[in-house]
């Protein structure tokens, strides 16, 4: 089966900062889904990007862009000049391309950004 | 305004108690699905639902059952025989089963 696996349980940034949140999976498939979902304070997960595998080119959403290492089995995000609003657990998820419904999410990493 | 909606925000059960959570969603997904989250842990499914009339078991289904009558709902009942119910509970939806999935705004469980 495969797993997800978020290295950094925390991590903080200051404001307008930089910061990389890391992801690595384990997966015998060749074509999949990636996803980075926030998980705010209220608990709503939102979407915030999303790769697909058979790309060669990384996924950008304004301030949030991914670095997808496929023979590493690695998807980075990484959100520039951070906000205050970017604080929240971000989950880092897999997706089969091959059918059924086989989500897998990592354990998250809590962000925190300093003022 | 299109979005997926879950109720009540709270519940809570009594021991040997049944109780059903409510997702309901107007964005005309044919795919809904329900994640369990405990603290510090990530999202696992319990069921999902490809189409109205049809669903299918997740990692953790035990003690769980679930209906699809309607395209728009699927709620999800936690029975007596779930023995750690106290979680919070999430639904979400997309338009087929390949495509991203949206979520509600979660309902924690609680029990008394």
């Amino acid at each position: 089966a495969q797993t997800v696996t978020q290295s950094q349980p925390e991590m903080s940034v200051q404001e307008a900062e930089t910061v990389t949140l890391s992801c690595t999976y384990d997966t015998s498939e060749s074509d999949y889904y990636l996803f980075w979902y926030k998980q705010p304070p209220s608990r709503q997960m939102i979407l915030v990007i999303r790769q697909e595998a058979y790309k060669q080119q990384n996924a950008t959403e304004n301030r949030f862009s991914v670095n997808f290492q496929k023979a590493a089995k690695s998807f980075s995000l990484k959100i520039s000049d951070s906000q205050l609003g970017d604080a929240a657990m971000y989950f880092c998820a897999y997706r089969s391309a091959f059918g059924g419904n086989d989500m897998r999410f990592g354990a998250g990493t809590r962000l925190t950004v300093k003022p | 305004d299109g979005g997926i909606t879950q109720s009540p925000k709270y519940l809570f059960r009594k021991e040997g108690q049944n109780v059903t959570l409510s997702c309901e969603q107007n964005l005309n997904h044919d795919a809904m699905y329900w994640y369990r989250q405990d603290p510090g842990q990530g999202l696992r499914l319990i069921y999902y639902s490809q189409i109205v009339n049809d669903f299918q078991k997740g990692d953790i289904a035990e003690g769980y059952s679930v209906s699809r009558e309607k395209k728009e709902s699927f709620p999800l009942t936690v029975t007596s025989a779930q023995k750690n119910p106290t979680a919070f509970y999430l639904c979400a939806s997309s338009i087929s089963w390949e495509e991203t999935q949206y979520f509600g705004p979660g309902t924690r469980l609680l029990v008394l």
